[in-house]
């Protein structure tokens, strides 16, 4: 089945510094990746929808100027964190929409764990 | 916006018991997906559903898609410790976006 990664899977940084998620499509293109947030024991939030060649949508609340979302590549989408505080600490998961499957075809990686001291 | 409704919040079964999460949409679904996630982990895809009534099973799973495309529900029979975990639905949208429900967490007494 199709596979997607995220790197790294887990991060440590100190408050103020910016940190680079990516995500990564392996065996298949995807025109449309998504990323979520969950922190402890609840669910998964949209943060935003990455779009190939285009700009980021970001769901309401989610600021696009604290986490900056660039898709270059049918197979990678990049999520930066910036100027990160413990706040911020959080899982991140991103999935990705096979550019040639229906319904059914979004993918979801194994996520980031984000701790920001 | 929509929201997806998911209950119990978290339920403890011994081993054996039958376990059922409900699932409600405020607007009606493109389709659902449902999810299995355990401790630690990442969302695993368990199935969709697409067509009004439909119900498919998995094994002990039973998912089912209520005639209104607004409601879900995933049944285990005779729970096993391996079934430990949180399960979301998560309904599609007119936009092709996932909104997930807030998750049942399902926890088994041996």
């Amino acid at each position: 089945g199709a596979v997607v990664s995220q790197h790294p899977s887990r991060v440590i940084c100190k408050s103020g510094t910016s940190v680079k998620i990516e995500c990564r499509s392996l065996d298949f293109q995807a025109t449309t990746m998504f990323w979520y947030r969950q922190f402890p024991k609840q669910s998964l939030m949209l943060m935003a929808t990455s779009n190939e060649g285009s700009k980021a949508t970001y769901e309401q609340g989610v600021e696009k100027d604290k986490f900056l979302i660039n898709h270059a590549s049918l197979t990678l989408s990049t999520l930066t964190v910036t100027s990160a505080h413990p706040e911020d600490s959080s899982f991140y998961i991103c999935s990705a929409r096979d550019s040639e499957g229906g319904w059914r075809e979004q993918y979801f990686g194994p996520g980031t764990r984000l701790t920001v001291t | 916006g929509q929201q997806v409704m998911q209950i119990p919040q978290y339920q403890h079964v011994q081993e054996g018991e039958d376990f059922t999460t409900y699932c409600n949409s405020s607007t009606t679904l493109s389709n659902i997906q449902w999810y299995k996630q355990r401790p630690g982990g990442h969302p695993v895809f368990l199935i969709q559903l697409v067509k009004s009534g439909e119900v498919k099973k998995q094994k002990r799973l039973t998912f089912q898609f209520g005639e209104a495309k607004k409601n879900s529900s995933l049944h285990i029979t005779a729970t096993q410790t391996t079934d430990v975990g949180t399960y979301f639905c998560a309904g599609m949208d007119s936009s092709y976006k996932l909104i997930f429900g807030s998750g049942t967490r399902l926890l088994v007494r041996p």
